[in-house]
């Protein structure tokens, strides 16, 4: 059973920092694509960034560009995103999910729980 | 950006009954590999999202076949034959030609 457990959240003032975590199983990890996406509270889903198997690869939505890193390790199947100069508008619920990886195009398939990173001061 | 566009915002359907969600992109969504990379997820209340459709008309893993995706190019629609009461929630189309991977708005579906 595919997997996706996040953690890292919490409450953070702006400008300062998080690091998100997102442990895997139930998969080869090291063989998929990987995801971001996060949700405002009340509002519609926003992907952040991807990274390929091998981490060459990675994209990022402009609003997070410069910002965030993300970041992977396939020898501990584990996901991360470094979240730098953080904003009030960062407050969101982020969601660790893993691409279909079936073609030439992008889309997540299973998707963690979520974790929430609150941006106040 | 490829802008996806979806109607209606919300929609209240009778259990057993039909229900349509629309969804348009602004470009072609037709790769040069001959598929098209538009996909469909519900988030039920309190959930996370769940992948139904992918390539306009593949059901995911799981899926019952009540659902049904459809379309082309830049114009794609998602039709629930009989609406149960587990398919409450948010839909959302999304886009995955190229990133940024961009998602329509949501369509709330309630049951009456």
């Amino acid at each position: 059973e595919v997997q996706l457990v996040e953690s890292g959240g919490g409450l953070v003032q702006p400008g300062g920092s998080l690091r998100l975590s997102c442990a895997a199983s139930g998969f080869a990890f090291s063989l998929y694509s990987m995801n971001w996406v996060r949700q405002a509270p009340g509002k519609g889903l926003e992907w952040i960034s991807s990274i390929n198997s091998r981490s060459n690869v990675l994209y990022y939505a402009d609003s997070v560009k410069g910002r965030f890193t993300i970041s992977r390790d396939n020898a501990k199947n584990s996901l991360y995103l470094q979240l730098n100069s953080l904003r009030d508008e960062d407050t969101a619920v982020y969601y660790c999910a893993r691409d279909l990886g079936h073609s030439s195009g992008y889309g997540p398939d299973y998707w963690g729980q979520g974790t929430l990173v609150t941006v106040s001061s | 950006d490829i802008v996806m566009t979806q109607t209606p915002l919300s929609l209240s359907v009778t259990p057993g009954q039909p229900a349509s969600i629309s969804c348009q992109s602004s470009q072609s969504l037709l790769h040069s590999d001959g598929k098209t990379y538009l996909y469909w997820y519900l988030q039920k209340p309190g959930q996370s999202p769940q992948l139904l459709i992918y390539e306009v008309s593949s059901r995911f893993s799981g899926v019952p076949d009540r659902f049904r995706g459809s379309g082309s190019g830049t114009d794609f629609s998602l039709k629930i034959s009989r609406v149960e009461a587990g398919d409450v929630g948010v839909y959302y189309c999304m886009q995955g030609i190229r990133p940024p991977l961009t998602f329509g708005g949501g369509t709330k579906v309630e049951i009456k």
